[in-house]
């Protein structure tokens, strides 16, 4: 079946530090892809997308790419800030049996110290 | 304008209570949805609605009944519940459902925090 699979957290660094989280999926065909933030207390905030291979996702200074070769959707910043600090997920939406669902991962939890 | 908004913001209950979630957007959006979200977990599926007529049930618990009442607004009901049923409850829309197109992106409102007691 379907799965996303993101790197176990939390995430420290230093403000202005560079950052990767890394994303990689199962699924059939061609799924799309998602990175949502959630801030403590806030339900989650679509940060970028990519819905298919070698399209790049990007907003506020976060990036994505969707490499099928690998099969993963790592999510980077060159320079992270405090505010910055949040749960970040990675989801696909992919078919299972001709429905078509949300497929989250774990949650990554970043942290950034000033 | 992508905003989803979700009313009560928090809401304490007894397990004997009847109360209701409410959610609504104004986005045109043609399919809602409802997911749980348990402490540092991600969320989890319980309702589809695709154009007011309810298309997933996540095998939840009949103590949960959602409700579309039209295409703007989606209630979910919430009557008996047990003490484990704390959580954020997550309203979200889509255009249409995710496999039509533009259906994929979901916009998430900012939940209302249960407890039960």
């Amino acid at each position: 079946g379907n799965s996303v699979t993101q790197m176990e957290g939390p995430v420290t660094l230093s403000e202005e530090a560079f950052l990767t989280i890394n994303c990689t999926y199962t699924a059939t065909g061609y799924p799309s892809l998602f990175w949502y933030v959630q801030y403590p207390g806030e339900g989650l905030q679509l940060l970028l997308k990519a819905t298919k291979a070698d399209d790049k996702g990007s907003n506020k200074g976060f990036e994505a790419t969707y490499r099928k070769e690998t099969t993963s959707f790592h999510l980077e910043k060159g320079s992270v800030q405090v505010s910055d600090s949040a749960v970040y997920f990675c989801a696909l939406v992919g078919s299972t049996s001709g429905t078509y669902k949300y497929i989250f991962g774990t949650g990554t939890r970043l942290k950034v110290l000033a | 304008d992508t905003e989803v908004t979700q009313t009560p913001k928090h809401l304490v209950m007894g397990m004997t209570n009847k109360k209701s979630l409410k959610c609504e957007q104004h986005m045109g959006h043609r399919a809602m949805y409802w997911y749980k979200q348990k402490a540092k977990k991600p969320p989890e599926l319980m309702f589809v609605y695709s154009y007011e007529k309810l298309s997933i049930n996540e095998s939840v618990p009949s103590r949960f009944s959602p409700e579309c009442p039209n295409s703007s607004l989606l209630n979910l009901h919430l009557h008996a519940l047990q003490p484990e049923d704390s959580a954020l409850y997550l309203c979200a829309s889509s255009q249409v459902v995710a496999g039509g197109p533009g259906g994929e992106t979901q916009y998430f409102g900012p939940g209302t925090r249960l407890l039960v007691l």
